[in-house]
């Protein structure tokens, strides 16, 4: 498996609070994204990065900021937690090359009461 | 816009039945494909990839693929499943002309009953 940790790997918060999920990897990796995984809807892309503070927003990205300060982590922060965004969050990663493949995190189960 | 299609959402077979999981993409120029597969309570592992060549791919525990380009599809098969197969499947695109961003399908659930 790809040196991927996410923190923590299980969260449950109030509505209106802010969360802030961690993604650490150790394979130098230039791509790193975060997805949600919710029944019915497959993964969907909320933003990914492709170098240390260059972001971009995927297709679910209202109500969530990411950054990257360093190339080995990528946070995603909820600014104030909807129930609405209780999911199962996974950080990938990928290289950025011509055989580009992402590689996922363990994943972490978010409840927002 | 760019998408993938996974037509079978549940798929229930018996031990040893032959297995074939649809997957469609809309086009999009050049294109790389995966399938990947996510055990209960796990994270996504991938299952086995296609960037060219033989468009026939083999991937671990005996899955293999096939690439029809001129169908925009890539169609994931095991020929004798084993109870141990239960999972959800996805299947995913990278676009090669854009950004390294990944479309994934909505996932197929099997289950093999023993």
């Amino acid at each position: 498996d790809a040196g991927i940790t996410q923190s923590p790997r299980h969260k449950v918060t109030e509505t209106g609070t802010p969360v802030t999920l961690r993604c650490h990897q150790t394979e130098n990796h230039r791509y790193m994204y975060w997805y949600r995984q919710d029944p019915g809807h497959g993964l969907r892309l909320i933003h990914y990065s492709y170098g240390v503070k260059d972001t971009d927003k995927g297709e679910v990205s209202d109500g969530y900021s990411v950054s990257r300060s360093k190339t080995e982590d990528f946070l995603l922060t909820l600014e104030s937690a909807t129930s609405s965004q209780t999911s199962v969050y996974f950080c990938a990663i990928s290289s950025g090359s011509g055989t580009d493949t992402q590689y996922f995190g363990p994943g972490t189960r978010l409840t927002v009461l | 816009a760019q998408s993938v299609s996974q037509h079978n959402h549940h798929v229930i077979l018996s031990e040893a039945a032959s297995l074939e999981l649809g997957c469609n993409y809309s086009y999009g120029g050049t294109v790389n494909l995966f399938w990947y597969v996510q055990y209960p309570g796990q994270h996504l592992q991938l299952l086995l990839k296609y960037f060219s060549g033989d468009p026939l791919v083999k991937g671990i525990k005996g899955f293999e693929a096939e690439f029809i380009k001129s169908k925009f599809s890539f169609n994931l098969r095991k020929p004798s499943v084993q109870w141990s197969d239960t999972a959800e499947y996805f299947c995913a695109v990278m676009y090669t002309s854009g950004t390294y961003k990944y479309i994934f399908g909505t996932g197929t659930r099997l289950k093999v009953l023993a």
